[in-house]
């Protein structure tokens, strides 16, 4: 089993819908999340962070945390072609190590 | 000027060559990250350095090697560079003060292994 998983998608949504991205984690002790959005053949840049359960928001993006689940999700709402890119979850481990998913690439359609 | 630099961005090599690829920052952070990137298998880590005399290995290091020069530069070397190396990598910067231990990204190389 991988530390932290996601679906590789595609995930494909319409414009101005919300698009729901999730990630698994295995290490029950893990204690922050993050979120970092990849354009094709650029750098990640974060783009939400989360360590307490519930949800947090920022502009058109919540993260969501369940801790008993081990379970961290990302919502857009209304989505632009513009979201279209690879969204990596991360989980923070010990000494400040952050472990990455795979990746679930978001094609938002006009 | 970008904060975090990579060199080259680009390099196709030959299999069995010594390769090293450069990192360097302007944030002023102690810890920097060196990542490989293939597809489908997300961003994984090879090695890792918190100050200018703590190296770390990541998951992936064995075939690499680093030498923090700096505390604001970091390099990446391969001895023998195989073909399973063609890869994207990254140096990632994150200050050791923050709590949430942003991490911050370099533009990216991409290595060709023939």
């Amino acid at each position: 089993q991988k530390e932290v998983e996601q679906n590789s998608g595609p995930l494909s949504v319409p414009e101005g819908a919300i698009a729901s991205l999730n990630c698994t984690y295995s290490d029950r002790g893990s204690q922050s999340f993050f979120w970092y959005r990849q354009y094709s053949g650029k750098s990640p840049e974060l783009i939400m962070f989360i360590y307490s359960n519930g949800d947090k928001e920022d502009g058109r993006f919540t993260a969501q945390l369940n801790k008993a689940s081990q379970y961290v999700s990302l919502l857009i709402r209304d989505s632009q072609p513009s979201d279209s890119a690879t969204y990596l979850c991360a989980v923070k481990r010990t000494a400040g190590k952050l472990i990455f998913g795979q990746g679930t690439t978001l094609q938002v359609k006009p | 000027d970008a904060d975090v630099t990579q060199t080259p961005r680009n390099r196709i090599t030959k299999t069995g060559k010594r390769i090293m690829l450069e990192c360097s920052q302007t944030k002023g952070h102690d810890r920097m990250y060196w990542y490989r990137q293939d597809p489908g298998l997300g961003l994984r880590l090879i090695y890792y350095s918190f100050d200018v005399k703590d190296i770390n290995k990541g998951e992936i290091s064995d075939g690499y090697s680093v030498s923090r020069q700096a505390q604001a530069k970091f390099s990446l070397s391969l001895e023998s560079a195989i073909p399973n190396q063609t890869a994207l990598y990254f140096c990632a910067t994150s200050d050791l003060a923050g709590g949430y231990n942003e991490q911050f990204f370099g533009p990216g190389t991409r290595l060709t292994v023939l």
